[in-house]
């Protein structure tokens, strides 16, 4: 299967500080990539989406940076919130496959 | 839209037991998807379907069934509950094409004893 990884299993971040996920992808055919929010006792939700043909895109105090050189998926998150506090997944579809998902971040952040 | 509805939330089974995880979608999505989360890891995917009358195998479909009548609807079927089957199960539907995202539902906590 698919490897899709995140280089650190959890992050504490002050209230107001910005966050940032970072995120491995293993295959170059890879064309669209999500990152959800998943919050405990809860689905994972949409936050925030990138094809491959961008480097960046730009959300409600959400980025996401694609870098396909080095097959990497990077979530910024500005002024970070307690509300932010969950678990965050990368995923990365191949054309014409379903999603893969990494293991996730636990992001905490501390008031 | 109420999106993508699981249930039940919550069930204990005994080993050797028998049961069906219901999941239901309004968005009129084709594809739709089964997946378990075990305690601080990753999704990993039981069974797909990518329209009616048509279901696959994922990465991890041992002990488990599914069926498509319908658009709709996208039942789980543990035969013989083992305590392996102790997990979060989450459906998710989405819409034809490789650019849209899931929609997930809310889970059912399965516990096998």
């Amino acid at each position: 299967g698919e490897s899709v990884g995140l280089h650190l299993p959890t992050l504490s971040v002050q209230e107001g500080d910005n966050s940032i996920i970072n995120c491995a992808y293993s295959n170059s055919a890879s064309d669209y990539f999500i990152w959800y929010k998943q919050e405990s006792g809860k689905g994972p939700q949409f936050i925030i989406d990138i094809r491959s043909n961008m480097d960046k895109r730009q959300g409600q105090r959400v980025t996401v940076l694609l870098n396909k050189t080095v097959k990497h998926l990077s979530l910024q998150i500005a002024a970070t919130q307690p509300g932010d506090s969950a678990v965050y997944f990368c995923a990365e579809n191949i054309p014409g496959n379903q999603f893969y998902f990494g293991t996730g971040t636990s992001l905490t952040v501390i008031p | 839209n109420a999106g993508v509805t699981q249930t039940p939330k919550f069930r204990i089974l005994k080993i050797g037991q028998s049961m069906t995880l219901q999941c239901t979608q309004d968005m009129n999505h084709n594809y739709m998807y089964w997946y378990r989360q075990d305690p601080g890891m990753g999704l990993k995917l039981i069974y797909y379907s990518v329209g009616a009358g048509i279901t696959d195998k994922g990465e991890v479909p041992n002990g488990y069934n599914v069926s498509r009548s319908t658009t709709e609807d996208f039942p789980l079927r543990l035969e013989l509950a083992a305590p392996s089957q102790t997990s979060v199960y989450f459906c998710a539907s989405r819409s034809t094409g490789d650019n849209y995202g899931y929609t997930f539902g809310s889970g059912t906590r399965l516990t096998v004893v």
